[in-house]
């Protein structure tokens, strides 16, 4: 069974870092392109990253580009999302998700951001 | 960029009616796209992969078509279970992105 776990969100002040953690199981992991999605309170989804499996090539949405990292470590099947010079308009849930085709979401990690 | 087109936002239907939702991008997708239904306060699932391919464990209520920038997302008979918010994607280039979701409401 595919299992996602995010974890490290929480409340941060503008201008602030977080690092946020996915643990994957049930699935080859180095095997797939995993991406980071959001959602704003009240609004729809919206994409923020991908990193591929074996090439580790990354992507980034405008809005985050310079600000947000992606990264993975395929020995302990985790991805990550490093939050730096965070705005109040990157206060959502994120989600991390499997392959291009976002088959199967982690439950949803909650970050705000607010002073 | 790719722009998604979702329509209607929202619509009201009944247990039992069929209902479509469609989708336009703004170029050419070929079949790259997907649906995903979310409920309030739980994440998204995935529905329809490659236009038209079921997810597995889907009901087959749930059906897609379409090719190119023309997409819909068919649920054959309303089910209190299906009221929730759809969202089409799609994976044809970066960056990734989402129609703006089409809520689906008791009448």
């Amino acid at each position: 069974e595919v299992q996602l776990l995010e974890s490290g969100g929480g409340l941060v002040q503008p201008g602030g870092s977080l690092r946020l953690s996915c643990a994957a199981s049930g699935f080859t992991f180095s095997s797939y392109a995993m991406n980071w999605v959001r959602q704003a309170p009240g609004k729809g989804l919206e994409w923020v990253s991908t990193i591929g499996g074996s090439d580790g090539a990354t992507f980034y949405a405008d809005p985050v580009k310079g600000r947000f990292t992606i990264s993975r470590d395929n020995s302990k099947n985790t991805l990550f999302l490093q939050m730096d010079s965070l705005r109040a308009e990157d206060t959502a849930v994120y989600y991390c998700a499997k392959s291009e085709l976002n088959d199967y979401w982690g439950q949803g990690a909650l970050v705000t951001v607010s002073s | 960029d790719i722009q998604m087109t979702q329509s209607p936002s929202s619509l009201s239907a009944s247990v039992g009616d069929r209902v479509t939702i469609t989708c336009r991008a703004s170029q050419g997708i070929s079949k790259y796209l997907a649906w995903f239904q979310q409920k309030p306060g739980k994440a998204p699932k995935s529905l329809i992969y490659a236009a038209s391919s079921l997810q597995s464990g889907v009901p087959s209520k749930f059906s897609g078509s379409g090719s190119g920038t023309d997409f819909t997302l068919t649920i054959s008979s309303l089910q209190p279970e299906d009221f929730a918010t759809y969202y089409c994607q799609q994976y044809y280039s970066y960056p990734l992105t989402f129609g703006g979701g089409t809520k689906v409401e008791i009448k």
